[in-house]
């Protein structure tokens, strides 16, 4: 149950894109297309946004989307606002009925 | 309105118990799996726990495996978490987080958190 590897910080001008990669192995994010994304501002609970990798929950903004490449998945910030800029978390299911979160990533707008 | 209140959270010295609760609201709660992801302090989330609806799947991670229970009280719409020899490294801050379906999926709801602080 090695945590996911994640970027420690990302960056990007309002209206920029950026892309999140979430690295696990084929006994997690590979394995399953159980891959979540939260997005956690600081001193408040996390909140999911993109859940079975790629659905967008609802009222989340479609410049939020999800993808997944064999063990790596990834999250891209499409148009990039000043409100999305906190740490964000993957998360994957890991058999046996345990799960798995990235190290986080800190998403700062320049 | 979904809502999961923690409570039971403390100071607790190494090698001591403790027991916390998460009361639900604002959904059916046997529909639902249910789980413990925590926070040490300026840290990282850890998925710590989970319970499917009918307590017919538990897990837990590694680190706290032999150590800590889950437990749900579907008549109470209630998650419990028994915390047994407790260490420092499990000083944080724990989260009560209802899943999208009767088994492990994802985790759409938070709650606030239950701080634990484990120290002599």
């Amino acid at each position: 149950q090695s945590a996911l590897t994640q970027p420690r910080s990302v960056s990007g001008s309002p209206g920029q894109s950026v892309t999140i990669s979430c690295t696990g192995t084929s006994s997690d994010v590979g394995g399953y297309n159980y891959v979540s994304w939260y997005q956690q501002h600081p001193g408040k609970a996390p909140k999911l946004m993109i859940y079975d990798v790629s659905k967008r929950l609802s009222g989340v903004p479609d410049r939020f989307s999800g993808s997944k490449s064999g063990n790596t998945a990834s999250l891209t910030i499409s148009g990039l606002q000043a409100e999305d800029e906190a740490d964000y978390y993957c998360c994957s299911y890991a058999g046996s009925y345990t799960g798995v979160f990235g190290t986080g990533t800190k998403v700062t707008v320049l | 309105e979904v809502q999961l209140v923690e409570s039971g959270g403390g100071l607790v010295q190494p090698g001591r118990s403790l027991r916390l609760s998460c009361a639900a609201s604002g959904f059916t709660f046997d529909d639902y799996a249910m789980h413990w992801v925590r926070q040490a302090p300026g840290k990282g989330l850890e998925w710590v726990s989970g319970i499917s609806w009918n307590r017919g799947n538990i897990g837990y991670a590694d680190s706290v495996k032999g150590r800590f229970t889950i437990s749900r009280d579907n008549a109470k719409n209630s998650l419990y978490l028994q915390m047994n020899s407790l260490r420092a490294e499990d000083t944080a801050l724990y989260y009560c987080a209802k899943d999208t379906y009767g088994e492990y999926r994802t985790f759409d709801y938070w709650g606030q958190g239950a701080l634990v602080t484990v120290s002599s």
